[in-house]
């Protein structure tokens, strides 16, 4: 069974540019949730998806967004990119169910912004 | 609210040495628990969890950790770690109705030979 893939691996922007990040669950899976990882703040939860519809959100500004899809692959954008949004960003997937089944993380897209 | 503290930041230990790492949370509902693993430039890949029943988990690798209700904690040990091991660790907690988790800080774990 293939795990959870996220694309690109590693990104690079600037400042006031936009980017949008891709992730694709394990099959059969439908709840997508998204961190982020830096050194200072460690792992923060940005959103979950499921069904295509947002349930849980995190406490990030509204220049981060996301979207999920019919076949449950789903998507973040980042707007607006400043300094601090360099991160390792980690989508996580799991039937959704709640609360005892463990999430399956991807490798993550590391972004940079200079 | 929920919390979950991972008491030391980073541990060190010789190869073949037992090692625990420990996490607590707090709660004020029953939770589920996890143990996470994440190597360099890696995602997190899960060690253990406790959903009920018997409160000592045993994990992949050779890890287990123990939940205990009283003490609101969910510590991790392994009888004689490995420079494999050498990864950082995270503690987490979810909700029964709720599909969000929360972490640790993490501990990282250097396994010196």
């Amino acid at each position: 069974k293939a795990g959870v893939t996220q694309t690109p691996r590693y990104l690079i922007k600037t400042r006031g540019q936009q980017v949008t990040l891709s992730c694709s669950p394990i099959s059969g899976h439908r709840s997508v949730s998204w961190y982020q990882q830096t050194p200072g703040q460690g792992l923060q939860f940005l959103f979950e998806y499921f069904s295509e519809t947002q349930r849980n959100k995190g406490n990030f500004p509204g220049r981060f967004s996301g979207r999920q899809f019919s076949n449950s692959r789903s998507e973040m954008n980042v707007s607006t990119l400043e300094l601090g949004d360099s991160a390792l960003y980690l989508c996580a997937s799991s039937s959704g169910q709640p609360g005892n089944q463990p999430q399956h993380f991807g490798d993550g897209t590391r972004l940079s912004i200079l | 609210a929920q919390s979950v503290t991972q008491l030391d930041s980073q541990v060190p230990v010789f190869e073949e040495a037992p090692v625990e790492l420990r996490c607590n949370y707090s709660s004020s509902v029953s939770v589920y628990l996890f143990w996470y693993v994440q190597y360099p430039n890696q995602g997190l890949q899960l060690l253990l969890k406790y959903l009920s029943g018997s409160t000592l988990v045993k994990g992949i690798n050779g890890f287990e950790a123990e939940f205990n209700k009283s003490q609101t904690s969910f510590h991790l040990r392994k009888p004689s770690v490995h420079i494999s091991d050498t990864a950082e660790y995270f503690c987490a907690v979810t909700l029964y109705n709720f599909n969000k988790f929360y972490f640790g800080s993490g501990t990282k774990l250097n396994v010196k030979p």
